[in-house]
């Protein structure tokens, strides 16, 4: 079975700072995905950024980058010029690429932008 | 942009009663999800779904749950008989399929159904 930790429960950052949330993932799976989604007070889960593992480039979507270390099962979100609209709770979640599309997800990180 | 919907956005039930949580996914979408987040807790998955069966189940998803696509439109999660432990926020999702039918990647989430049992 898969697991997805995120041993930061809450951070907090500045605006226009930058700000990484940490995710480690285990699994003996060679062929999966990863994600962040985005929870802001709405509860409308969001998707941030995807990872393929079989890439090596790590995956950029505007202010939003990844850190993908699959030899260390590590996959963390840098946030950069920090804006108050960011403030949400941050899920990593893992996908296997099979024919369920389950997805296991963290515990989350509570994030808030401070002005 | 096309998205996943959910009624009711809120539904408050008796212990012991029965709930039908209604989702539309993407029209184009062939594999269809339930999760659960219990409030302050992580999102678990309850089932998926693809050809009108059960293509993988938690062991959450025991025989109170059913999930049916009734009409080429909806998704629904039915609990038959509720309990203080069912309440939570209950998220549908929807995704694609390949050339092989496998799901991709992406999942599309609805805005969730809050279900509190009293």
């Amino acid at each position: 079975a898969q697991t997805v930790t995120q041993s930061q429960p809450e951070m907090s950052v500045q605006e226009a700072e930058t700000v990484t949330l940490s995710c480690t993932y285990d699994t003996s799976e060679s062929n999966y995905y990863l994600f962040w989604y985005k929870q802001p007070p709405s509860r409308q889960m969001i998707l941030v950024i995807r990872q393929e593992a079989y890439k090596q480039q790590n995956a950029t979507e505007n202010r939003f980058s990844v850190n993908f270390q699959k030899a260390a099962k590590s996959f963390s979100l840098k946030i950069s010029d920090s804006q108050l609209g960011d403030t949400a709770m941050y899920f990593c979640a893992f996908m296997k690429r099979s024919n369920a599309g389950k997805s296991t997800f963290g515990d989350g990180t509570t994030l808030t932008v401070k002005p | 942009e096309p998205e996943v919907t959910q009624t009711p956005s809120h539904q408050v039930t008796q212990m012991g009663q029965e709930v039908i949580l209604r989702c539309v996914p993407i029209s184009n979408h062939l594999y269809f999800y339930w999760y659960r987040q219990i409030l302050g807790q992580k999102v678990e998955f309850l089932v998926s779904f693809y050809n009108n069966e059960i293509s993988e189940k938690s062991e959450i998803f025991d025989d109170q749950f059913s999930v049916e696509r009734p009409d080429g439109s909806n998704f629904t999660l039915k609990i038959r008989s509720t309990k203080l432990e069912d309440s939570a926020m209950y998220f549908c999702a929807s995704s694609g399929a390949t050339s092989k039918e496998l799901p991709t990647d992406t999942q599309y989430f609805g805005p969730g159904t809050r279900l509190t049992v009293l």
